[in-house]
């Protein structure tokens, strides 16, 4: 079955606790994103990658970090998570944007910094 | 202004009933929209693209207004099952890759 999977899909951490959320996709996608979603703000982009060794900002990319080394692969770092980036994470896929194909999502990870 | 806007409801419709949103964007250049659905903080998924003749899947109906700048999505016959947050989604420019989400319109179809 063709999927993004995301882990954890909760997660409650004290500040300054590195953490990982991993993104896996099995379609052989070469673009994958990250997005956060708050209330009343929408889905906003935090990293993009083109493809490997390929990754860039988005919107509001300040305390995270990512990584491309394998086309599967895009894990999402908090290298010292704080309260304001309590939020729902979703990565998310598709084939090459230039071709205007959609994106495919994973089904979030709930991410609580105290 | 934001770049995509969206009324965010809640729209409450009877069952059997039609209802539409728009959803507008600033970029004039703009290429590619699409109707996202999701489910109560579930992660959003594809309803449909919307093309410029417009294009129509079973109940749903998606149109491109350009000139105004605004993309609708029609719901015809309501289920209670479309009660969903519907998200517009647009790519404001060709070889880019930058998707820009609305806030979304959340409908509630009512028994």
């Amino acid at each position: 079955e063709a999927q993004v999977t995301q882990n954890p899909r909760y997660l409650i951490t004290v500040t300054g606790k590195k953490l990982t959320v991993t993104c896996s996709q099995n379609m052989n996608h070469e673009y994958m994103s990250w997005y956060r979603q708050d209330p009343g703000l929408g889905l906003r982009q935090i990293y993009y990658s083109m493809n490997v060794e390929v990754t860039d900002k988005g919107d509001v990319p300040e305390g995270y970090k990512v990584s491309r080394k394998e086309k599967r692969n895009f894990p999402l770092i908090l290298e010292s998570p704080s309260p304001n980036q309590t939020s729902l994470y979703f990565c998310a896929s598709s084939r090459s944007p230039l071709q205007e194909p959609p994106l495919h999502f994973g089904n979030g990870t709930r991410l609580t910094v105290t | 202004r934001k770049e995509v806007e969206q009324d965010p409801g809640p729209f409450n419709v009877p069952e059997g009933a039609t209802v539409a949103f728009n959803c507008t964007y600033s970029n004039s250049a703009s290429q590619s929209f699409f109707w996202y659905r999701q489910d109560c903080r579930k992660e959003p998924k594809l309803l449909m693209s919307v093309y410029s003749s417009g294009n129509e899947d079973g109940r749903f109906t998606a149109q491109l207004n350009r000139a105004s700048q605004y993309i609708s999505l029609l719901i015809r016959d309501s289920k209670l099952s479309d009660s969903a947050t519907y998200l517009c989604v647009v790519k404001p420019v060709t070889g880019t890759y930058k998707y820009i989400f609305g806030t979304g319109t959340r409908l509630k179809v009512l028994a």
